[in-house]
């Protein structure tokens, strides 16, 4: 099974700082690398499907990258908003997904 | 909008029941999953079903079992719950295809399962 990591555990900012967190995975073989916000007491939902070593993928404030070679991807938060408080799951393909463990973010107003 | 449904959000059964939880997907999709999720531990993968009467085995299937008799709807059955198998149930869906990307997953709300 895919070792994935998510770093920080978890992170607490205040609202309108900007931050970033990685998701790190063996680079070999690699298909694609899914990432997903889980907000408290709501369903898991897709922010990015990731493929191409170097792609940048933008959803508002939010956005990502893929370094395939290294094997690592990071989400940006510009400007957080305490509705940007959630866990943010990376998982990439082998066979199926693959979670890590997440990374939990806190925004206080 | 797709929508996947779980029968329960909150469950409280005794050791040893049989325990059945059901998720339903309204898009058509050809996948469906079974997750479980467990404090420090990331999504686990206990089943998934690539098409109806088909079921494949994930990362944690031992104590578990499922069914998938209709495209829609796909069951998680517990045989004889024990208190390890309490945690958080996720059921997810996507659609089929070919390439190995891996397609979005749409997931449900979660059951909450304690066993006593």
């Amino acid at each position: 099974i895919l070792n994935v990591e998510q770093s920080p555990q978890s992170l607490h900012v205040q609202e309108g700082d900007s931050t970033n967190f990685t998701c790190s995975f063996p680079s070999s073989n690699f298909y694609a690398l899914h990432w997903y916000r889980w907000e408290t007491a709501k369903s898991p939902e897709a922010l990015f499907v990731m493929t191409l070593n170097g792609d940048e993928k933008k959803k508002g404030r939010i956005s990502a990258t893929l370094n395939t070679k290294e094997g690592y991807s990071y989400l940006y938060i510009k400007g957080s908003q305490p509705e940007d408080s959630a866990t943010y799951l990376c998982a990439p393909i082998q066979g199926n997904l693959i979670f890590g463990k997440g990374t939990k973010l806190s925004v206080k107003p | 909008d797709v929508k996947v449904t779980q029968s329960s959000r909150y469950l409280v059964k005794r050791t040893g029941e049989k325990v059945f939880l059901e998720c339903v997907q309204d898009m058509d999709h050809e996948n469906m999953f079974w997750y479980r999720q467990d404090p420090g531990l990331g999504l686990r993968l206990i089943y998934f079903s690539y098409d109806v009467k088909m079921k494949e085995k994930g990362d944690i299937p031992e104590g578990y079992s499922v069914s998938r008799e209709k495209k829609e709807r796909f069951s998680l059955i517990l045989e004889s719950a024990s208190t390890n198998q309490t945690s958080m149930y996720l059921c997810a869906s996507s659609p089929f295809r070919l390439a190995p990307r891996g397609d979005t997953q749409y997931f449900g709300p979660g059951t909450r399962l304690t066993v006593l």
